[in-house]
């Protein structure tokens, strides 16, 4: 199906490392990219293909894949990690674009 | 640095059409892939259409056919229309360059696409 899925919530203790996960069939083809989005702001992108990292983002964030699927994993979580974190990926079919439900990071 | 500015009406009555406009500063129109995406409140992320500089578009099926993207190459500038607005609409409007990874021959196509920047967000209320 042309659906990206991910857990709607997860928490992680500060300092510990966190595994944001998002599941589809198009994982299976294509690479994801991740969003960090902070509450009244717009998505800012965090991760894009299989491992790319825009300048300015810290080295905690990385990104893996695994069969049907793709995870953003942070190291050494920090307070300011704490935010809604978005998976996009091309569908499957055709060239439309796939965003996954959303986490809902809380860093305790 | 590339910047996105969009503007456009934040209030409308259902069956009215919306309209959003994206200005683009530090970069040509005449390249990428020049996005729209939404957000319900307290919900995710929606992608809507994509116009590229030629004029070519997709969009999300689940729109059918009341989205209308364009390009203006000489404002640098490109447009969403979604016509026939209902309460289900209301949403925060983003413009957003999106970007497609390398050729990958073993596979024949991109592997992955990704959107940045993003516009500031724009706050559509759908209400009679």
């Amino acid at each position: 199906s042309s659906e990206l899925t991910q857990d709607p919530a997860v928490s992680v203790a500060l300092g510990q490392t966190v595994r944001i996960t998002c599941q589809g069939d198009s994982l299976r083809s294509y690479y994801a990219s991740w969003y960090q989005q902070k509450p009244g702001q717009a998505p800012v992108i965090v991760i894009f293909g299989k491992n790319n990292r825009p300048s300015g983002i810290p080295d905690r964030f990385s990104g893996s894949s695994s069969g049907n699927t793709a995870s953003l994993i942070i190291t050494g979580a920090q307070a300011e990690d704490e935010a809604d974190y978005y998976c996009n990926s091309r569908d499957i079919k055709n060239d439309h674009v796939l965003f996954g439900g959303g986490t809902k990071l809380t860093v305790l | 640095q590339v910047q996105l500015q969009q503007w456009g009406a934040g209030l409308l009555k259902p069956s009215e059409t919306l309209s959003l406009t994206c200005t683009v500063s530090g970069d040509s129109v005449r390249s990428y892939y020049w996005s729209w995406i939404r957000q319900p409140p307290g919900k995710g992320l929606e992608w809507i259409a994509y116009v590229y500089y030629s004029g070519s578009t997709n969009h999300n099926p689940s729109l059918k056919s009341r989205v209308t993207t364009s390009v203006d190459r000489s404002k640098n500038q490109f447009s969403l229309n979604l016509s026939s607005v209902t309460a289900a609409d209301t949403a925060v409007y983003y413009c957003a360059r999106g970007q497609r990874g390398p050729h990958d021959y073993d596979w024949g196509t991109y592997r992955y696409n990704w959107f940045d920047p993003w516009g500031q967000g724009t706050l559509v209320i759908v209400s009679s």
